[in-house]
């Protein structure tokens, strides 16, 4: 069965560079369709996409965060890395990876996401 | 970017009522909707994409209608578990976008 598990620091300092690993199993990302992607929620807060990447390595990331992500991918690992550089308290979010369905860009599957507190 | 508003932010309805939720496109995202479910302390769950089709083992009590910038989450009668989070997201074109949710409590 597909599951995925976000791991990484659950504190971080202010201007650090966050890394986020999402290890998956139950699909591989060298299959054509297969995407993985990088969700975050600040506490009380609504749901936003940060990043994708996709099977054939073409990567997508929010408008707005874009100069400061950066996605890729261990397919012999099934792992996906997110960084995220000069973290700001206002970063601090749950932080999920989810596998995007092969024929439509929703997620299908969602890691249960790690907490993730920007605090000096 | 396509902003997407969910209205109202919070529904209070009673066990074995009817919820009816919202969710609006700033521009049109054609049938590209998906709803997901979220409760506290939980990753959200996907319900409904394509605006109307129920994900794997979703019961039929959740409905999904609408198309171009209006859509519809329906629960046709509630259920104690139903009681979360409901969100509303886009896949239209990248940026995918979700709205701010609506939350389902128990009146």
């Amino acid at each position: 069965q597909v599951t995925l598990k976000e791991s990484g620091p659950a504190l971080v300092k202010p201007t650090e560079t966050l890394t986020l690993t999402c290890t998956f199993s139950g699909f591989s990302l060298r299959t054509s369709g297969m995407r993985v992607g990088w969700i975050r929620q600040p506490p009380g807060k609504a749901l936003e996409w940060l990043a994708r990447i996709d099977w054939d390595d073409d990567k997508f990331y929010s408008t707005s965060l874009k100069t400061r992500l950066s996605i890729s991918k261990d397919t012999s690992k099934n792992q996906v890395v997110l960084t995220m550089t000069n973290m700001d308290p206002l970063d601090t979010a749950t932080y999920f990876c989810g596998r995007i369905h092969p024929h439509g860009d929703f997620c299908d599957y969602w890691g249960q996401g790690t907490l993730v507190t920007v605090s000096s | 970017e396509i902003v997407m508003t969910q209205s109202p932010a919070t529904l209070s309805v009673s066990a074995g009522e009817r919820a009816t939720l919202s969710c609006r496109a700033s521009q049109s995202v054609g049938i590209n909707l998906a709803w997901y479910q979220q409760k506290p302390g939980q990753a959200p769950r996907l319900l409904i994409y394509g605006a109307s089709t129920r994900a794997t083992g979703i019961p039929a009590r959740f409905s999904g209608s609408g198309s171009g910038t209006e859509f519809t989450l329906t629960i046709s009668s509630l259920q104690s578990e139903d009681f979360a989070v409901y969100h509303c997201q886009h896949y239209n074109d990248w940026p995918w976008t979700f709205g701010q949710g609506t939350k389902v409590e128990i009146k």
